[in-house]
């Protein structure tokens, strides 16, 4: 079945200490989104990719890169966590139709200590 | 001034039963889409069903509706004869399209919990 998949699903990491966040799909969607969600609160954009163009939304903070070296696989790296990233991170695709949704992957939870 | 506004944190539904979940938007963009998704405590968004902005009649999936009243700007999801499996988050969404992408803006979420 086509999906998004995200590794890993659980994270722990020391404050400080650089994380990689992967995600891939076999939609072969155009667009790949990073939303950082933490607890009881909605999903917030980070940024996203229209093919190879990153586009970074404005209060994203700098701590926070990217990467998507093909259509298939997207990265967020998290360079210097800080407590206040401990969260839920969400990979989600979409095509450019209209009509469709985005299609979440399974999500990494962070937890920074 | 909020996309989307959810106002309801929580809500209680006794099994078998019918609840609304209510959603109002704001957009000026004449071609939009608006979307219902669930996530369970395991984290997953899962997707529901969806309205677009030219859509003459209300969406329908299973026992999931949606209410959708363009003049007041509101997309209320109505869940039939819920079950136990209901319980989750409950986001609201819209899809505006920007460019070259769709953009994605998300409610606080309603918590619905489903008493058997």
């Amino acid at each position: 079945d086509a999906m998004v998949i995200q590794n890993p699903r659980y994270q722990v990491t020391q404050f400080g200490k650089p994380v990689t966040l992967s995600c891939s799909q076999t939609l072969n969607h155009n667009v790949m989104y990073w939303y950082q969600q933490k607890s009881s609160q909605a999903p917030k954009l980070l940024f996203h990719y229209y093919d190879k163009d990153f586009n970074n939304e404005a209060d994203t903070p700098d701590n926070f890169q990217s990467r998507r070296p093909n259509t298939s696989f997207c990265f967020l790296d998290i360079r210097s966590p800080g407590l206040g990233d401990t969260a839920m991170y969400l990979c989600a695709t979409s095509s450019l139709s209209r009509t469709d949704t985005q299609y979440f992957g399974p999500g990494t939870r962070l937890t920074v200590l | 001034a909020q996309k989307i506004t959810q106002t309801q944190p929580g809500m209680f539904v006794q099994e078998k039963e019918a609840v609304t979940l209510d959603c109002t938007y704001d957009t000026s963009d004449p071609s939009y889409g608006l979307f219902w998704y669930k996530q369970p405590s395991s984290g997953e968004m899962i997707f529901l069903i969806y309205q677009g902005s030219y859509d003459q009649q209300n969406a329908t999936e299973g026992r999931y509706s949606l209410n959708f009243q363009k003049a007041r700007k509101s997309a209320n999801l109505v869940i039939s004869a819920s079950q136990l499996g209901d319980s989750a988050m409950y986001f609201c969404a819209m899809r505006e399209t920007n460019y070259n992408f769709n953009k994605f803006y998300f409610g606080s979420g309603t918590k619905l919990n489903v008493k058997p």
